[in-house]
């Protein structure tokens, strides 16, 4: 079956430093990878999707890159704030249906500390 | 500009007990509906989507029912509630005019505990 893996451990980093998440997956052919970010309480939020054609996508201080070799998608916030401090959930699109069908990850939590 | 409405933000329940939430969408027109499921430190567990007024689709068995009987209107619903049934409610929509980009957007969620 289709399985998405991201880094359970919370991500603990110091502001100013890049943090870089993982998201791996199994049993996919993907065409397309998001990115969202969620805060507690709050529905997630879509940052940046990615084609099965694109190698990488910068938006701001984000960037995410799609190997469909490695079946792995990462995530870097660079320069990261304390207002960056979140979970990240990345999600890949579960068919090829013309509707848009995803599968969302359990989420990365992000802890930037001053 | 669209928003996407859900309530009650929070509601408590006894085990047994009917259940009906409600997502509503503005700005828009023909969106495609989800309702997702987050239990506590987990993802996101797809419950049901639709395309359409009356079109539905079940992606996980289990005693939760949806409908859509307006075009911008989606319900949740339950005849009886299981305690497993806790957790916090998403809805979503999706433009389906944007192609194959498909970002989906979220409403404020709603926390339900069954007790």
């Amino acid at each position: 079956s289709q399985k998405i893996e991201q880094n359970s451990e919370a991500l603990n980093i110091q502001e100013g430093k890049t943090a870089t998440l993982t998201c791996n997956y199994t049993n996919y052919s993907p065409a397309y990878l998001q990115w969202y970010r969620q805060d507690p309480g709050r529905g997630p939020v879509f940052l940046l999707l990615i084609r099965e054609n694109e190698k990488e996508k910068r938006k701001e201080r984000l960037k995410v890159t799609f190997d469909t070799t490695l079946k792995q998608s990462l995530f870097h916030i660079t320069a990261s704030q304390p207002a960056d401090s979140a979970t990240y959930l990345c999600a890949l699109e579960a068919t090829t249906d013309s509707w848009g069908k995803f599968q969302f990850g359990a989420g990365t939590q992000v802890v930037v500390t001053p | 500009s669209q928003t996407i409405h859900q309530w009650p933000a929070t509601l408590v329940q006894p085990v047994g007990s009917p259940l009906s939430l409600e997502c509503t969408v503005e700005g828009t027109s023909n969106p495609n509906l989800y309702w997702y499921r987050q239990a506590a430190g987990r993802g996101l567990q797809l419950l049901f989507y639709s395309v359409g007024i009356g079109q539905i689709s079940s992606e996980v068995p289990q005693n939760l029912s949806a409908s859509r009987p307006q075009d911008r209107q989606f319900i949740l619903s339950s005849k009886k509630l299981l305690l497993s049934d806790s957790g916090f409610y998403l809805c979503a929509w999706t433009d389906r005019a944007s192609g194959r980009s498909y970002e989906q957007y979220f409403g404020p969620g709603t926390r339900l505990t069954v007790t």
